[in-house]
């Protein structure tokens, strides 16, 4: 199982530029999880999702968008992406609700928005 | 709201040594969990261990384990004989039920460092 993968690693983006960030799991989970890390914070949540065909908006869900088309994959897009973005997004999935279900996160997104 | 709090920004202690980790959480809930991440240098995010709030007893994972006190709302975690592979941030974060699911709540982070 290759777990919880993203795409791109690495982004370097331009203001006002668009894209779309892949995570994809192969865990069968229901729940996946978008967050950013930011230097000297934890992780925030962005937007999540519940199952296929559903999502929500967590924490700081301004300026993103997400699709869950299908059940593993869960996508997070930036339509016009500003400085302010600029962080760490990872992506994370779980199997059940339930307070005691470990989240298995991706390895990372780095973007720089110029 | 629920917060979590970790004081301290950096750690440093030699390779052997045991290091604790604090970190202290509000909430309003009655039953919860728990977490301690470890994100080393790599950016991945590992699980490293979990509470449950109403078990009593502190949860341990071969070196690693927790000093869980409810009342207080306090969790560290304390590593024993310290790695070199240690070294990586730290990460205590409180699980928070949102509408149709749950998500992680986490502090600061702590980096920790393992010196040879």
């Amino acid at each position: 199982n290759a777990g919880v993968t993203q795409t791109p690693k690495f982004r370097v983006l331009k203001t006002g530029q668009s894209m779309t960030l892949l995570c994809a799991q192969d865990m069968n989970h229901e729940y996946m999880y978008w967050y950013r890390q930011d230097p000297g914070m934890g992780l925030r949540l962005i937007h999540y999702s519940v199952g296929e065909g559903t999502t929500a908006k967590g924490e700081v869900p301004d300026g993103y968008n997400v699709s869950r088309l299908k059940k593993q994959n869960f996508l997070l897009g930036l339509e016009s992406a500003a400085p302010s973005q600029t962080s760490v997004y990872f992506c994370a999935s779980s199997f059940l609700r339930g307070l005691n279900n470990e989240q298995f996160f991706g390895p990372g997104t780095r973007l720089t928005v110029l | 709201a629920q917060t979590v709090t970790q004081s301290q920004p950096e750690m440093s202690v030699q390779e052997a040594e045991t290091v604790t980790l604090s970190c202290t959480y509000d909430t309003s809930e009655n039953n919860y969990y728990l977490f301690w991440y470890k994100q080393p240098p790599s950016r991945q995010m590992i699980l490293v261990i979990r509470q449950e709030a109403y078990k009593q007893q502190n949860a341990t994972e071969n070196r690693f384990s927790v000093n869980f006190q409810k009342a207080a709302k306090s969790f560290s975690l304390k590593i024993s004989d310290s790695q070199l592979g240690d070294t990586a941030m730290y990460f205590c974060a409180f699980m928070k039920r949102i509408q149709g699911a749950q998500k992680l709540v986490f502090g600061q982070g702590t980096r920790l460092t393992i010196n040879p």
